[in-house]
């Protein structure tokens, strides 16, 4: 069974900190790593994806894959209130050429004003 | 910007009734999935479907599910005899093509076994 995973928090920040969020997963052959957000009684919303090892940064989001370590993590600078949330991490677990996302169970950030 | 829809919004059915979940995904896109969040827990994989066929699906998508692509724009999932247990929020998704893996999510559909 492939799995991944996370905790589930809640990580709690002050305002303009940074948040770290970190994920592991079991299959060793996977290949394309995500990040996304989710709003309470919301959908998911893509933040970011990663498919190499080192960090890849976006705006005040940098995701860090290490293949080797079998972890990807997020990294958010300045966090705001706005960025309360659940952030679930996501692995593509499906046969070369295929997709089957598999998720974590989430990790609850709060930013403290 | 183009977004995933799905209907209903919210569904209420009894227990061994069949329901129809749908999904219009973003026009260009190739690519569809199923996804279900049971209250509190989390996002669980069902099913992808691609060139009018399932690509992938999990333990959960049993003979009880299935995925079709009526025409060019719908894409639904039937839940045959629900049971109690199926009561969870779906969510449809979808992506460009096998070369963009980012998916993009409807809003959900809730639905309630009673």
């Amino acid at each position: 069974q492939k799995e991944v995973e996370q905790n589930s928090g809640p990580l709690s920040v002050p305002e303009g900190a940074i948040a770290s969020l970190n994920c592991t997963y079991s299959d060793r052959g996977s290949q394309s790593f995500f990040w996304y957000r989710q709003y309470s009684g919301k959908s998911p919303e893509l933040i970011m994806f990663i498919y190499s090892n080192g960090d890849k940064e976006d705006g005040r989001f940098t995701a860090q894959l290490n293949k080797a370590s079998q972890y990807v993590s997020l990294l958010i600078r300045d966090s705001q209130p706005s960025d309360s949330a659940t952030y679930l991490c996501a692995v593509n677990a499906g046969y070369p050429g295929t997709y089957k996302y598999i998720f974590g169970t989430g990790t609850r950030l709060k930013v403290l004003a | 910007e183009p977004e995933v829809t799905q209907t209903p919004s919210h569904q209420v059915t009894q227990m061994g009734q069949e329901v129809i979940l749908r999904c219009v995904p973003i026009s260009n896109h190739l690519y569809f999935y199923w996804y279900r969040q049971i209250l509190g827990q989390k996002v669980e994989f069902l099913v992808s479907f691609y060139n009018n066929e399932i690509s992938e699906k999990s333990e959960i998508f049993d003979d009880q599910f299935s995925v079709e692509r009526p025409d060019g724009s719908n894409f639904t999932l039937k839940i045959r005899s629900t049971k109690l247990e199926d009561s969870a929020m779906y969510f449809c998704a979808s992506s460009p093509d096998r070369y963009q893996e980012t998916q993009y999510f409807g809003p959900g559909t809730r639905l309630l076994v009673l």
